[in-house]
């Protein structure tokens, strides 16, 4: 079951522009984190979110977590070429039955042009 | 240096012959993960652990095997391999279900 949707899909935006991903969930959840992967390799973790918190800052992100649309969203201000990634969000689930599970949206890719 | 390393990290095999992908850890992470990764689909979750000797089915566990013997490895086993496990894996490790160090990915293709 895909708990975590990606919008958009893909995204192309200028070197310095701000770019902003969403991802919906479907239940409830522990956490939310987001992580980016360069072509075919493994993911690296960004930040991560608790139900409890709203926003969370790190360097150039920001995330935001609404948990009553169940819904996040990643910015990357001041966007630069070695941006240019997949971004993923992943949720942990809230649940008895599902605390450890992990579910993986299908991704954003993001392009920098220079 | 903190890593999560996989082998091996590229593999041709027939339908039907056994294999075992290694995950290993040196993070004293409790939880482990194996995900499938497939194009349009994302990640998907296989197996995970919680700790040493206690593991519990992701989202696709269906012709996978896992074990956990110790708490640094988390070996990934297909017993019967088909064309449809074709596939990237990726390995992953955490303190718990969050934060996750990945590893760098293992391209399984069967023939």
């Amino acid at each position: 079951s895909q708990q975590g949707e990606e919008d958009p899909q893909a995204l192309s935006i200028q070197e310095g522009e701000n770019a902003t991903m969403n991802c919906s969930y479907k239940t409830s959840i522990n956490n939310l984190q987001w992580y980016r992967q360069n072509s075919g390799r493994g993911l690296v973790h960004l930040i991560l979110i608790r139900s409890n918190e709203r926003e969370k800052h790190s360097g150039r992100l920001r995330v935001t977590l609404d948990t009553s649309k169940k819904s996040s969203s990643l910015l990357i201000t001041a966007s630069r070429a070695a941006d240019t990634a997949s971004y993923f969000c992943a949720t942990a689930g809230g649940g008895c039955s599902s605390a450890s599970k992990i579910i993986f949206g299908s991704g954003t890719r993001l392009s920098i042009r220079p | 240096e903190a890593q999560v390393t996989q082998n091996p990290r590229y593999l041709i095999t027939v339908t039907g012959k056994k294999l075992t992908v290694t995950c290993s850890q040196n993070m004293n992470h409790e939880y482990m993960s194996w995900y499938r990764q497939d194009p349009g689909l994302g990640l998907r979750q296989i197996y995970y652990s919680m700790n040493v000797e206690v593991t519990d089915k992701g989202d696709v566990p269906e012709g996978y095997k896992v074990s956990r013997k110790e708490k640094r490895n988390f070996p990934l086993i297909l017993e019967s391999p088909s064309p449809n496990q074709t596939s990237l894996y990726f390995c992953a490790s955490s303190v718990s279900p969050g934060e996750q160090y990945f590893g760098p990915g293992t391209r399984l293709t069967v023939t």
